[in-house]
């Protein structure tokens, strides 16, 4: 398994504004994922950041929204940008470890919009 | 297409045994997920099967039948703990990310 660890765990910003989360494992990983999950709802993908190259989004999420940073193999960050109250939601990153590539999560980033 | 269905809820009673099924179409195959999630935490891996057959892991376990796209999760000894969403994930080989159900609320009840 991995430890992964994000900040902040919550916070509270008002629409226009912008936050950036922090994603930090105790081993280096290749892929790195950043998921939005809403109240009652599963997980969508909203990124997969490698290690020295440009992430890659899924459908209905862009850059200028979402910017993904990748510095090194142990971190990642993800920005939302130009916040609306749409936006709240939480905030999820992981990394596949094993033989399986199970994915391990971080304890996630609670965003409210106001 | 890729479809991923889980029953919504599902209610069992503590001590008893609960089968939690999981049906998936996908272009692909490399493996399926479970994870748990209680309420305001984040997922955890539960189990993995790639090949079909049952996987046991303590109270937990799980089968696969890639011929019918079908998996279920089996928890015996049901504890109030045990209470939280369970999703299904299946990783297709063509781009290796998962593909995950709505996944399935589970609540025991004493």
């Amino acid at each position: 398994s991995a430890v992964i660890s994000q900040k902040p765990s919550r916070d509270i910003c008002q629409r226009g504004t912008s936050l950036t989360i922090q994603c930090q494992v105790d081993s280096q990983v290749t892929m790195m994922f950043w998921y939005r999950q809403q109240p009652g709802q599963s997980l969508t993908l909203i990124a997969t950041a490698n290690q020295g190259s440009e992430a890659t989004y899924e459908s209905g999420f862009v850059i200028d929204k979402f910017p993904i940073s990748r510095p090194n193999l142990t971190f990642s960050t993800l920005t939302v940008s130009n916040m609306s109250p749409e936006d709240s939601s939480i905030y999820l990153c992981s990394v596949e470890v094993g033989e399986s590539l199970a994915q391990y999560f971080g304890p996630g980033t609670r965003l409210t919009v106001l | 297409g890729q479809n991923i269905d889980q029953p919504t809820e599902m209610t069992a009673t503590e001590g008893a045994i609960v089968q939690i099924n999981c049906t998936y179409q996908t272009s692909g195959f490399n493996g399926l997920f479970w994870y748990q999630q209680h309420a305001g935490e984040a997922p955890t891996f539960l189990s993995y099967n790639v090949l079909d057959g049952l996987e046991e892991k303590g109270r937990f376990s799980s089968f696969l039948s890639r011929s019918k796209g079908y998996s279920y999760l089996l928890l015996k000894e049901l504890q109030m703990k045990d209470s939280a969403s369970y999703l299904c994930a299946v990783r297709e080989d063509s781009n290796y990310q998962l593909i995950w159900g709505a996944g399935t609320k589970l609540i025991i009840k004493p």
